[in-house]
């Protein structure tokens, strides 16, 4: 398993500022991700935080919107941009383990909210 | 790109009863499929899994089918009990390296059990 810790666990934001989202995790892990999480909605992906390099986005996110940084095997963040109400969410990070082990944990999440 | 289907939204059993959430999925690449639990205000939980090349996972009161032909997968739940209760993600992967996979989710599942 993984210990991941994310932080803050909330915030409120007043709508064009950014905030950023750090997720630390116990162990070294091959993968890291970052997912959002809109009211009562799914998990959509957002991007694969790739270490030491730039991160792949999902269609639909820019990396001006979201620039994600991965400076180690252990460590991410991502920063939400000129918010907007619409950038209420929660914001999740996910890790994978290396090995072959394909079990994807989840961090407790973010939750955004701007006014 | 994948995309998951995922049926019901909301599912209310009485207690002992069984519950089958259903999905499908789109890309025939796709070779793991996860299923998530996530309790109100908590990160996602995996629950059970199952591989391409299986198909059928058993883990107590829970189990999951695969059908690779028509290319759905569903979970059952016997003996359902209050502690059931919290939506339910379905989720195919996209293929990586070393195992590690990025995850399309289902739309989710409500499961209300009552006593």
């Amino acid at each position: 398993s993984a210990v991941i810790s994310q932080k803050p666990s909330r915030d409120i934001c007043q709508r064009g500022t950014s905030l950023t989202i750090q997720c630390q995790v116990d162990s070294q892990v091959t993968m890291m991700f970052w997912y959002r999480q809109q009211p009562g909605q799914s998990l959509t992906l957002i991007a694969t935080a790739n270490q030491g390099s730039e991160a792949t986005y999902e269609s639909g996110f820019v990396i001006d919107k979201f620039p994600i940084s991965r400076p180690n095997l252990t460590f991410s963040t991502l920063t939400v941009s000129n918010m907007s109400p619409e950038d209420s969410s929660i914001y999740l990070c996910s890790v994978v383990h290396s090995g072959g082990d394909t079990e994807a944990f989840f961090g407790q999440g973010t939750r955004l909210t701007v006014v | 790109g994948e995309n998951v289907e995922q049926h019901p939204s909301t599912l209310s059993v009485q207690e002992g009863d069984s519950a089958v959430i259903k999905c499908t999925y789109s890309d025939s690449a796709s070779n793991y499929f996860p299923w998530y639990k996530q309790e109100l205000g908590k990160r996602p939980q995996l629950i059970i899994d199952i591989r391409s090349n299986v198909g059928e996972k058993k883990d107590q009161r829970i189990a999951v089918t695969l059908n690779k032909t028509a290319k759905h997968f569903s979970l059952h739940i016997t003996e359902t009990q209050p502690e059931d209760s919290a939506v339910y993600f379905c989720a195919a992967s996209l293929g990586g390296i070393q195992g590690a996979q990025k995850l399309v989710f289902g739309q989710g599942t409500r499961l209300t059990i009552n006593p």
